[in-house]
């Protein structure tokens, strides 16, 4: 039984540049959520899918971010002209309906 | 927006002494969760929370849904030095909405 999967664990880039992000959820789970998480902090939730369909965003997630889940599968997250500010974990998490949510190792993202 | 705030921020225990923690939200969840996050990793779901009053165990960590739905415990019993980490608790208000975070209690055990 594999768990949620995210790639790559880290990242470092110069500001300006775009990252993409990869999540593959548990493989029967039809929701995945992304959410970030800063220094002394808990996750904060950026947006999740139901299959494909994109279903909320936080008003967290600026137009610099996309996210896509096109087969209802895995999904992708996107981070245009990277900030300092973005700097962060980026967690995944998958559930089955409305049922737990079962994270990731995350992404841990620095721009430079 | 919605807050939860855990106490204590950080805890120094004996290996063998038993931790109590909680979180307190302004508002009601109907799903409380509690995770357990090591450096560098994702939160792992310890226990989950659905109805008021609930208390619920998983091996020596106990958890309760305070009966207002504004507040939950956990406790772990006889500390071990592995229990080193950060505990979060999580609120839903229903499934189709986010999970909200405190922002943590970093558990420290003396050997």
């Amino acid at each position: 039984d594999t768990g949620v999967s995210q790639d790559p664990r880290h990242k470092i880039t110069k500001r300006g540049q775009n990252v993409t992000f990869r999540c593959d959820p548990i493989s029967e789970h039809n929701r995945l959520y992304w959410y970030r998480q800063t220094l002394g902090q808990g996750p904060e939730f950026l947006t999740y899918f139901q299959n494909e369909a994109q279903l909320e965003k936080s008003r967290l997630l600026s137009d610099r971010f996309s996210a896509e889940r096109p087969k209802g599968s895995f999904s992708t997250l996107e981070i245009q002209r990277t900030e300092q500010g973005d700097s962060a974990m980026y967690l995944c998490a998958s559930s089955f309906g409305e049922n737990e949510q079962y994270f990731g190792p995350g992404t841990r993202l620095t721009v430079t | 927006g919605q807050q939860l705030n855990q106490s204590p921020q950080s805890m120094f225990i004996q290996e063998g002494e038993d931790v109590s923690m909680n979180c307190t939200s302004s508002s009601i969840f109907n799903t409380w969760l509690w995770y357990k996050q090591d450096p560098g990793e994702g939160p792992v779901l310890l226990i989950a929370l659905y109805k008021a009053g609930e208390l619920t165990s998983n091996g020596r960590l106990t958890a309760q849904f305070g009966i207002t739905r504004k507040d939950s415990f956990l406790n772990i019993s006889a500390s071990i030095p592995s229990d080193v980490g950060i505990y979060f608790c999580a609120g839903q208000l229903r499934g189709n909405t986010p999970l909200v975070f405190g922002k943590g209690t970093r558990l420290s055990v003396i050997a």
